[in-house]
């Protein structure tokens, strides 16, 4: 099955600066990465995809990198801000019509005032 | 739309008691799904539903069953507790099929076992 490997699994940066986190995966035949936010205390939500057929993807603060040829994809937040302080999960999914999706391990983002 | 709901928030049992995790969703999705959430291990696929009436291994069912009672209801049920499945459970739905694939998650489910 599909293996998603993710790192740091914390990070620590100053506000305004940005931030990067990375993700792996094992399964050539997967198409679809999205990453999801998860603030203390709530459930995981949905900030931003991609898909195989796609290089990068951007959302205002957000973009998502994907590198195909060597498995890997990427999460940036730049100019950061105190409300991006939460855990950040990877994750990947070969579709299928199934969406099933396996993740990371999570990085706990702290945004230093 | 309440999206996805779950009950209980909280629950504390005994090892060998029994209980049922409930989950529905009112956005008309297909699939949903049932993950457990550990420190340092992220969320792991516990059971799916594809669809109405289909119910599938996710990577850690030991321990599980599932019914998918109907479109809106997925319920989990652990039938002999053990302090390892002490965890909090997440239950999601997405719309099969689609462009998105987006995950919804429920509020989650706090469950201790002693």
């Amino acid at each position: 099955g599909e293996n998603v490997e993710q790192h740091p699994s914390t990070l620590s940066v100053q506000e305004g600066d940005s931030a990067v986190i990375k993700c792996t995966y094992s399964d050539s035949a997967s198409n679809y990465f999205p990453w999801y936010k998860q603030e203390l205390g709530k459930r995981p939500q949905l900030i931003i995809d991609i898909r195989s057929n796609v290089g990068e993807k951007k959302d205002q603060r957000i973009a998502v990198t994907l590198n195909k040829t060597a498995k890997h994809f990427s999460l940036h937040i730049t100019e950061t801000q105190p409300e991006d302080s939460a855990v950040y999960f990877c994750a990947a999914s070969w579709g299928g019509g199934n969406e099933k999706l396996t993740f990371g391990t999570g990085t706990r983002l702290t945004i230093i005032p | 739309n309440a999206g996805v709901t779950q009950t209980p928030k909280f629950q504390v049992l005994k090892t060998g008691q029994s209980m049922t995790l409930q989950c529905a969703q009112d956005m008309n999705h297909n699939s949903m799904y049932w993950y457990r959430q550990d420190p340092g291990m992220g969320l792991r696929l516990i059971y799916y539903s594809a669809s109405e009436g289909t119910t599938d291994k996710g990577e850690v069912p030991n321990g599980y069953n599932v019914s998918r009672l109907n479109k809106r209801e997925f319920s989990l049920r652990l039938e002999s507790a053990a302090p390892s499945q002490t965890s909090v459970y997440f239950c999601a739905s997405s719309k099969r099929g689609q462009a998105s694939y987006e995950q919804y998650f429920g509020p989650g489910t706090r469950l201790t076992v002693t």
